[in-house]
C-alpha cells in the first residue's frame, strides 16, 4: 500500500518568514495530494490540494508543488502569521479525489514565533 | 447545513464493552470514511464506503465493523473494546474533497 513520509515533525519560524513542509510518497499510481491544517482540538480542514497533472498550485500565501518523478510534494507558506500555527498533514490517494480514502503523513507542528 | 456530524463527542468504555459511533452528513456525498488519530501517527483509515450498502477495509480495520444502511449515515462499531482502541475518531465524507466531522474522543480503560 501507499506510504507517505512527512518532514519535519516540528518547524519553528519567525513571523513574516516562509515555511516549507515536505512529503514523499511511495505509490507511483497516486494522483491526488491534499494538505490539511488542524488546530488543537479541532477537525482537519483542507487548505489546498493538487492533482498529478499539475506541477504547482497557489492560493494567496499558500502554494503546493509536485514532483512526480521524485515522488515528492511540498507545502509553502509565505509571510507567516500567528494564525498559521497548527499541525499540517499531507496526504496521498490513487483514486482521484480520494474516493478510496487518503494515506496521511504523520504531521508537522508549525510554530510561528512573534 | 450541518455538514458532517458525529455522535457522541466523548466516551469512556471499559475493556470488553461495545459501542457504536454514528456519523451523519447532509451533503448527499457518496463516499464516507472512518479514521483514527493517535499522537504522532497522523490519521489512519479504518473503513470506508463508496456508496449506500457498500463497505471496504482500510489500513487498520481489525477490531472494528461498519455499516452504511442509509446514504447519509456511516456507523462504526467496536464489539469488544480494547485499550489499544483509545483514540480520536474522525468521520469524513467526500464527493471530491474530504470534509471531516468534529471527532469523537474514546478512552478504553
Amino acid at each position: 500500500g501507499e506510504n507517505v513520509e512527512q518532514h519535519p515533525s516540528t518547524l519553528s519560524v519567525q513571523e513574516g518568514d516562509s515555511a516549507v513542509i515536505k512529503c514523499t510518497y511511495s505509490d507511483s499510481a497516486s494522483n491526488y495530494f491534499p494538505w490539511y491544517k488542524q488546530e488543537l482540538g479541532k477537525r482537519p480542514q483542507l487548505i489546498i490540494d493538487i492533482r498529478s497533472n499539475v506541477g504547482e498550485k497557489k492560493d494567496q500565501r499558500i502554494a503546493v508543488t509536485l514532483n512526480k518523478t521524485a515522488k515528492h510534494f511540498s507545502l509553502h507558506i509565505t509571510e507567516t502569521q500567528p494564525e498559521d500555527s497548527a499541525v499540517y498533514f499531507c496526504a496521498a490517494s490513487d483514486s482521484g479525489g480520494g474516493a478510496d480514502g487518503l494515506t496521511f503523513g504523520k504531521g508537522t507542528h508549525l510554530i510561528i514565533q512573534p | 447545513n450541518a455538514g458532517v456530524t458525529q455522535t457522541p463527542k466523548f466516551r469512556v468504555l471499559k475493556t470488553g464493552q461495545s459501542m457504536t459511533l454514528l456519523c451523519a452528513q447532509d451533503m448527499n456525498h457518496e463516499y464516507m470514511y472512518w479514521y483514527r488519530q493517535d499522537p504522532g501517527m497522523g490519521l489512519r483509515l479504518i473503513h470506508y464506503s463508496v456508496g449506500e450498502g457498500t463497505t471496504a477495509k482500510g489500513e487498520v480495520p481489525d477490531g472494528y465493523n461498519v455499516s452504511r444502511l442509509k446514504k447519509q449515515n456511516f456507523l462504526l462499531g467496536l464489539e469488544s473494546a480494547a485499550p489499544s482502541q483509545t483514540s480520536v475518531y474522525f468521520c469524513a465524507s467526500s464527493q471530491g474533497e474530504q470534509y471531516f466531522g468534529p471527532g469523537t474522543r474514546l478512552t478504553v480503560t
